[in-house]
Parts: structure tokens; sequence; C-alpha cells
């Protein structure tokens, strides 16, 4: 089955502890993008990567890091969260080149940090 | 930069009432045009998409027109059920730069037995 997964889907933290949210695909997708989802705003784009070694900040970078060394796989770090980085967030696949395909989504992140 | 407008709701409605939900954009280029939708603690799933002018995309009973002279891909569905309560984003990919996927802030459509 085609499908985004994410890790984990809830997760409660403290402010300044690094932490990490997995995300890997099985389409052979290019292309992986990150967001965040706050009410009133829809998603934001944070980072995104056309292709293994490829990344680049999108709209809302500041405190996140990424990397991409496997094609399946693109993880989303926060070195120090802060409070300001509670959100929902998702990951997403599509393929590049073709604007016309959609995009896959993860079930989503719960980020809580205090 | 491209953008994507809808109103944020929440919309109410009783069932099987007609729904519309507004979506206008802007886009330089010849964009194709999304509609998802994020059930209660899920992520999103395209609901149907349309990639150039007039054409319909449609799914699951709803539908949107591509009406690139008025720039805009609103949602229909003739009667809505208590199932289709959900959260809706209009979105836009371009052909031009990185091809990012802009969204709307989502339109919460609840309804009502």
């Amino acid at each position: 089955e085609a499908q985004v997964t994410q890790n984990p889907r809830y997760l409660i933290t403290v402010t300044g502890k690094k932490l990490t949210v997995t995300c890997s695909q099985n389409m052979n997708h290019e292309y992986m993008s990150w967001y965040r989802q706050d009410p009133g705003l829809g998603l934001r784009q944070i980072y995104y990567s056309m292709n293994v070694e490829v990344t680049d900040k999108g709209d809302v970078p500041e405190g996140y890091k990424v990397s991409r060394k496997e094609k399946r796989n693109f993880p989303l770090i926060l070195e120090s969260p802060s409070p300001n980085q509670t959100s929902l967030y998702f990951c997403a696949s599509s393929l590049t080149g073709v604007v016309n395909t959609e995009a896959f989504f993860g079930q989503g992140t719960r980020l809580t940090v205090v | 930069g491209d953008s994507v407008t809808q109103m944020e709701g929440p919309v109410t409605l009783s069932e099987e009432a007609f729904l519309t939900i507004n979506c206008t954009y802007t886009a330089t280029g010849y964009p194709s045009l999304f509609w998802y939708v994020q059930y209660p603690g899920e992520g999103l799933q395209l609901l149907l998409k349309a990639t150039k002018a007039d054409d319909k995309g449609s799914n699951k009973g709803f539908e949107a027109t591509y009406r690139k002279e008025t720039t805009s891909f609103h949602l229909e569905k003739g009667s809505v059920q208590v199932s289709d309560s959900a959260v809706y984003f209009c979105a836009l990919r371009n052909s031009g730069g990185y091809q990012k996927v802009t969204f709307g802030i989502g339109t919460k459509l609840q309804v009502i037995p």
C-alpha cells in the first residue's frame, strides 16, 4: 500500500530538548516536504527536498533542520524546541516534475513543547 | 507569489443541504488545482483535482471546475452527509520554481443530522 509514515503520532517534550520526527515513504517519490498546521494559518511549508541531498527552506524554516540521505526518508529535527513550535506537523511526498499529481500526506505528528 | 483564498468557516449545514465552499487563487503560469480533505485525527487526502482551464474534477459527489477567467475553483456537493464533516483545503501546484503546493487556510464543515 502506498503510504507516508510519520512517527511519533503524539509527542510532548520540554523546551530545549532535541527531538526528531521521522518520515518515510514507499512510493519512490523524489519530492518530500514538511508542513506545520496551525489554527487560522492553514498549512505552511517548513522545508522541502527535491531529491537525495537536495533540501531547501520553505516559508517557516526557523528552528528546524532536515536531512535527505536516502530517497525514502526525510526526518525533521528540532535542535532546541520552543513552545511556539507546538503544532501539528505533516510530512508529504510527491513526484517531481509532474505538477498535476497530488501530494501524499502522513497521518500527522502532534507536538507539544512545554 | 502564489496564494489561495478560502473562507475559514466553520460552515454548518443540515444533512442533505447543498454545499459550496469558495476558493480563489493567484498564480502565474498554469497551475494545477486541488481539493484536499482532512477528517478528524487524520492527514490530508486528495478529494479531486483539475489540471487545466475548464476541467471539472469530481469524486464522492463533490465537484469543482477550474475557472481561469475568474481564477476560481469552488467546491460543490448537492447533498451533504454527516460523514462529510471535515476540513477542506483548496490548493494549487505550479509548474515554475520548485513546484511547491500552496494551500488555503482550510474550511471546516460540520454537517448535522
